[in-house]
């Protein structure tokens, strides 16, 4: 199966902060790659496909980037709405697998 | 609206069996391939199964292959979850999931979530 890993584990953040998630894969998985956000207590929300491509109704500061092994998430502007736990996920190949997370917490 | 309702979950004996069942509603079910995924606090997210419009192809993972069995009955808008020899570590809250692949996003991922089932695995 292909690995994935997200780090940081915890990013500390304030509102109107650029923040960066990285997820790197075990192997290629080209651009086929989705982010998920989750807030506790809920399930996740679909954020990115294909690495860059927004879902439609997501707010255009998210944006997503990378090809290859190394990709990342990029919320430009933090709102409050936005803190919560954000995870990968590739799907070049089954098994479909998920980062470990990254939580967005309040400084 | 797209709303996955699931049922079905609960406590069962290590060993055991229970049987998930998801209610699709808010867009053609026929259309679309479906998941389950499982969520623990110590592991987080696990994909665990998947099944195309057709039922053909499905997938599942190495941990769960040879004692869990997806399928669905498209007349009822129902995808169901039957999960057998069930082990500690099946504990989790277990998501119904619909697939992208009736978008242009194509196959594997995840557009819409249910609310979850928790299902807790202990003698």
């Amino acid at each position: 199966d292909i690995q994935m890993t997200q780090s940081p584990s915890t990013l500390s953040a304030s509102v109107g902060d650029r923040v960066t998630i990285t997820c790197r894969a075990s192997q290629s998985i080209s651009s086929w790659l989705a982010w998920y956000q989750q807030k506790p207590g809920k399930a996740p929300k679909f954020l990115i496909y294909k690495a860059s491509s927004l879902e439609s109704g997501v707010p255009s500061r998210f944006s997503g980037s990378g090809s290859g092994t190394e990709f990342t998430l990029t919320i430009s502007g933090l709102q409050p709405d936005d803190f919560a736990t954000y995870y990968c996920q590739q799907y070049n190949s089954y098994s479909l697998t998920f980062g470990g997370g990254t939580k967005v917490e309040i400084k | 609206e797209v709303q996955l309702v699931e049922s079905g979950g609960g406590l069962a004996q290590p060993g055991g069996s229970l049987r998930l069942s998801c209610a699709a509603s808010g867009f053609t079910f026929s259309s679309y391939g479906m998941n389950w995924v499982r969520q623990t606090p110590g592991k987080g997210l696990e994909w665990i199964s998947y099944i195309s419009s057709s039922s053909t192809p499905i997938y599942y993972a190495d941990s769960v292959k040879g004692r869990f069995t997806i399928s669905r009955e498209n007349a009822k808008n129902s995808l169901y979850l039957q999960m057998n020899s069930l082990r500690d570590e099946d504990t989790a809250v277990y998501y119904c999931a619909r697939d992208t692949d009736g978008r242009i996003v194509g196959r594997g991922v995840v557009d819409y979530w249910g609310q979850g089932t928790l299902v807790t695995v202990s003698s």
